[in-house]
Order: structure tokens, then C-alpha cells, then sequence
């Protein structure tokens, strides 16, 4: 069975960072994308970031580049968000999900979220 | 990167259809088959229901189709069940290796 399982969110005051962490199991870590997606509360989903199989290439959403970096650690099937300046709307829960693969352009497998919330 | 168009809701009573529709551009929508559909339950992951415009992963019922003309792809549900009252989101790809998502839709069974 494959699991995702992040972890590493909580409150977090605004210009403050945190590192997400999502651990896989059931899957071939070292070749599968990995994507991290948000949902602010009652709202819909955004897509943040991704990463191919060995780290070689990322790419991020215009709203979070330069504050936002994606990584992977295959030794350990777990992938890292590092968010930095955090601000109030990064509140959202984040979700990592894997790529498909094949040119499908789409995520088959999600965890349940971490939910990061900016406040003083 | 702006966020693709979809209506906020969308109702139906039980056996009958309900279609989606899922506005972007030709840098987005238009310009590839790469649009997917996500299923949400309240307080539950997404799921994958339609990707590359209009297959289904395994385990998806047929109720659930998927197309595309020009900018705009479209989600039916035929013979609506109880248990397809979600929240539905479209994706794309966007180029450049990043994605968009749509505002989503609240899909309502009377």
C-alpha cells in the first residue's frame, strides 16, 4: 500500500520558517516526481511545487519562488519543504502527492496534509 | 499562473448528469492534454478521477467522463450517486514544468 505521511507544520509566527516533511512508503521512492499542493481553509487547491526522481530539477509556483525550496533525501523516502518569510496567506494545509508518471500531467497518490498557520 | 475557471456549484438529482466545465488558455488547457480531474471529500486528500483530458485510473467508475474542446475542458458525472457530492478541481499543465489548478466546484446531489 503507498503512503504519504507529512508532517513538520504547525504555528508559526509571520517572517518565520518551518520544514515539511513527507515520508513514502510502498512505492520506488528514488523514481517517483514528487509534488506539494496547498489548500488554504475553505478554499481550493494550489499547486506550490515539484521535483524529479533524483532532485536534479525543481520547479515552484510564481507566488512562492525564492521563499519556497523543494528537496529529497532518497537514502530516506522523504521529501522536504523548506518555507521561509513565511506570511499569512501560506496558511493552507500542504499535501505531497506523487506524479503519475508518463505524461499523465497528474497526481495519483496523496497524504492527508500538514497544516501550516502563519499568525502572531 | 492564474488559476483555471470553474463555476463555484453544480447540482443534480440522484441518476441524473451533472458536466463541469474547466476554463484556461492556450498556455494551459489549450495547449496540452494534460487536464486532470480531482475528487474531494470534506477533510479528505484528493483523488484522482480523470487525467490527460479523458482516462480514468483503474477503480473509477464510467459514470465519470472527461473531454475537451479549444480552452475549456468539461467533467461529467452520469447517474449521480449520494456519494458524488464533493468538491471537484481540474489541473493542467502549465509549462515551464508548473501546474494550475481550477477554483473548484461544490457538486451538489438533491
Amino acid at each position: 500500500e503507498v503512503r504519504l505521511v507529512e508532517s513538520g507544520g504547525g504555528l508559526v509566527q509571520p517572517g518565520g520558517s518551518l520544514r515539511l516533511s513527507c515520508a513514502a512508503s510502498g512505492l520506488t521512492f528514488s523514481t517517483s516526481w514528487i509534488h506539494w499542493v496547498r489548500q488554504a481553509p475553505g478554499k481550493g487547491l494550489v499547486w506550490v511545487s515539484r521535483i524529479n526522481n533524483d532532485g536534479s530539477s525543481t520547479s515552484y509556483a510564481d507566488s512562492v519562488k525564492g521563499r519556497f525550496t523543494i528537496s529529497r533525501d532518497n537514502a530516506k523516502n522523504t521529501l522536504y519543504l523548506q518555507i521561509n518569510s513565511l506570511r499569512a496567506d501560506d496558511t493552507a494545509v500542504y499535501y505531497c502527492a506523487r506524479y503519475m508518471g508518463s505524461g499523465t500531467y497528474s497526481l495519483d497518490y496523496w497524504g492527508q496534509g500538514t497544516l501550516v498557520t502563519v499568525s502572531s | 499562473q492564474s488559476a483555471l475557471t470553474q463555476p463555484p456549484s453544480a447540482s443534480g438529482s440522484p441518476g441524473q448528469s451533472v458536466t463541469i466545465s474547466c476554463t484556461g488558455t492556450s498556455s494551459d488547457v489549450g495547449g496540452y492534454n494534460s487536464v486532470s480531474w480531482y475528487q474531494q471529500h470534506p477533510g479528505k486528500a484528493p483523488k484522482v478521477m480523470i487525467y490527460e483530458v479523458s482516462k480514468r485510473p483503474s477503480g473509477v467508475p464510467d459514470r465519470f467522463s472527461g473531454s475537451k474542446s479549444g480552452n475549456t475542458a468539461s467533467l461529467t458525472v452520469s447517474g449521480l450517486q449520494a456519494e458524488d457530492e464533493a468538491d471537484y478541481y481540474c489541473s493542467s499543465y502549465a509549462g515551464s514544468n508548473t501546474y494550475v489548478f481550477g477554483g473548484g466546484t461544490k457538486v451538489t446531489v438533491l
